[in-house]
């Protein structure tokens, strides 16, 4: 049972270069988010997807856009990458229980990405 | 302003010893606590998940703890492992998002 997978595992960009961020689930789970993970700092939500066909911006959406290209994948994509994007991405993804709320998370191994 | 601090920030102990790991919060509305555990280069996985009406929640040699009139929750690890090696995350849901903790980091040396 794979889970979550990310790729690519490790990334180094030039400022400017743009590139996606893969993420793939064979859980059957409804929603899937994307994290980045800055050195003393919580995981913090860029963008998520509560289902098939829908994207909703989260806490730092600014410099990235997402695709929900199918029940099973959610991309991330930097258009023009910055330093201030080198960062650790994550994926996840996760059912809604009958109250609305997110279930359990369920995470990807890491993106690990330097723009210079 | 919905925060989670947890303490301390790291933590050394020696096999076999055990430890307590502390989380406030300040979320508000509450809707439930997790505790994740992450190793070095990998993403978290989820330990426990406790819902406002649950005090004690075991995982094993993990027992989470949560006292909702306080807003604390502490997680204690028993007769800990090298493998227990790791930051420890706690996350606090409101009704529509997840806040996070910056994490405890454990070191267990032989």
């Amino acid at each position: 049972n794979a889970g979550v997978t990310q790729t690519p595992k490790f990334q180094v960009l030039k400022t400017g270069q743009s590139m996606t961020l893969q993420c793939a689930q064979d859980m059957n789970h409804n929603s899937m988010y994307w994290y980045r993970q800055d050195p003393g700092m919580g995981l913090r939500l860029i963008y998520y997807s509560a289902s098939e066909g829908t994207t909703d911006k989260g806490e730092v959406p600014n410099g990235y856009n997402v695709s929900r290209l199918n029940k099973r994948e959610f991309s991330l994509r930097l258009e023009s990458a910055a330093p201030s994007q080198t960062s650790v991405y994550f994926c996840a993804s996760s059912e809604i229980e009958a109250s609305g709320r997110s279930g359990e998370l369920f995470f990807g191994e890491g993106s690990r990405l330097t723009v210079l | 302003k919905n925060q989670v601090e947890q303490s301390p920030q790291s933590l050394i102990i020696l096999e076999g010893k055990n430890c307590t790991l502390q989380c406030n919060y300040t979320v508000s509305p509450f809707s439930n606590l997790r505790w994740y555990k992450q190793d070095t280069g990998r993403g978290p996985v989820s330990l426990t998940i406790m819902t406002f009406s649950e005090n004690t929640k075991s995982n094993g040699r993990y027992t989470a703890t949560l006292d909702a009139d306080t807003k604390q929750s502490s997680l204690h690890i028993t007769a800990s492992q090298l493998s227990d090696s790791a930051s420890y995350i706690c996350v606090v849901s409101n009704t529509d998002k997840l806040i996070f903790g910056t994490g405890t980091r454990l070191q267990v040396f032989p």
